[in-house]
């Protein structure tokens, strides 16, 4: 199984921030890596599929690269409605989540 | 409006069985595959089961295959997942979500608000 490590796993971090998450596989995954936002109660929101699309909606400042192990997800300027819980998610060999990046107010 | 609606949660002992659907409106359906993802209290994502769009192709995780089964009714434009011998572990917050594609091999570009399944006794 492809295993996804994302760090750090919790972010402190003020409005205006540039803030990124890091996101490794355990093999080459190529592009086929996709970006998630959670928050409480409601529906996961998808923000970058194939490493580094930016998904219809989701707001320019949300930004993905990276290729075969290692990933990152940045946001340019942090938002308030950006304190989130954060998962990357591969899609090269089934499906498998890394284990989340919590980004709180510093 | 765009979205998935899922429903069929609850408490349930060890052992028992429950059956979880998920509605969809305002969104294609039916040239879609579906997944059924969950959350553990305090865990992460985890990948449960996927239907390609006309039912040929059906896979599931480890963790729930020989206990839980998925299924759709295009017609009604509802995907279901069935959930026997149930564990403490099944405990989670159970989403559905659509692929972009038919096959089923790919993300998830729309996400229901999720239905809570706990199961203890």
């Amino acid at each position: 199984d492809i295993q996804m490590t994302q760090s750090p796993s919790t972010l402190s971090a003020s409005v205006g921030d540039r803030v990124t998450i890091t996101c490794r596989a355990s093999q080459s995954i190529g592009r086929w890596l996709a970006w998630y936002q959670l928050k409480p109660g409601k529906a996961p929101k998808l923000l970058i599929y194939d490493a580094s699309r930016l998904e219809s909606g989701v707001p320019l400042r949300f930004s993905g690269s990276g290729s075969g192990t290692e990933f990152t997800l940045t946001i340019s300027s942090l938002q308030p409605d950006d304190f989130a819980t954060y998962y990357c998610q591969q899609y090269n060999t089934y499906r498998t989540f890394g284990q989340g990046t919590k980004v709180e107010i510093k | 409006q765009a979205q998935l609606v899922e429903s069929g949660g609850g408490a349930v002992q060890p052992g028992r069985s429950l059956r979880l659907s998920c509605a969809a409106s305002g969104i294609t359906f039916s040239s879609h595959a579906m997944h059924w993802v969950r959350q553990a209290p305090g865990e992460g994502l985890e990948w449960v089961a996927v239907i390609s769009y006309d039912g040929s192709y059906i896979y599931y995780a480890d963790s729930v295959k020989g206990r839980f089964t998925i299924s759709r009714d295009n017609s009604k434009n509802t995907m279901y997942l069935q959930m026997n011998s149930l564990r403490a572990e099944d405990t989670a917050v159970y989403y559905c979500a659509r692929d972009p594609a038919g096959s089923g091999y790919y993300y998830f570009d729309y996400w229901g608000q999720g239905t809570l399944v706990t199961v203890s006794s």
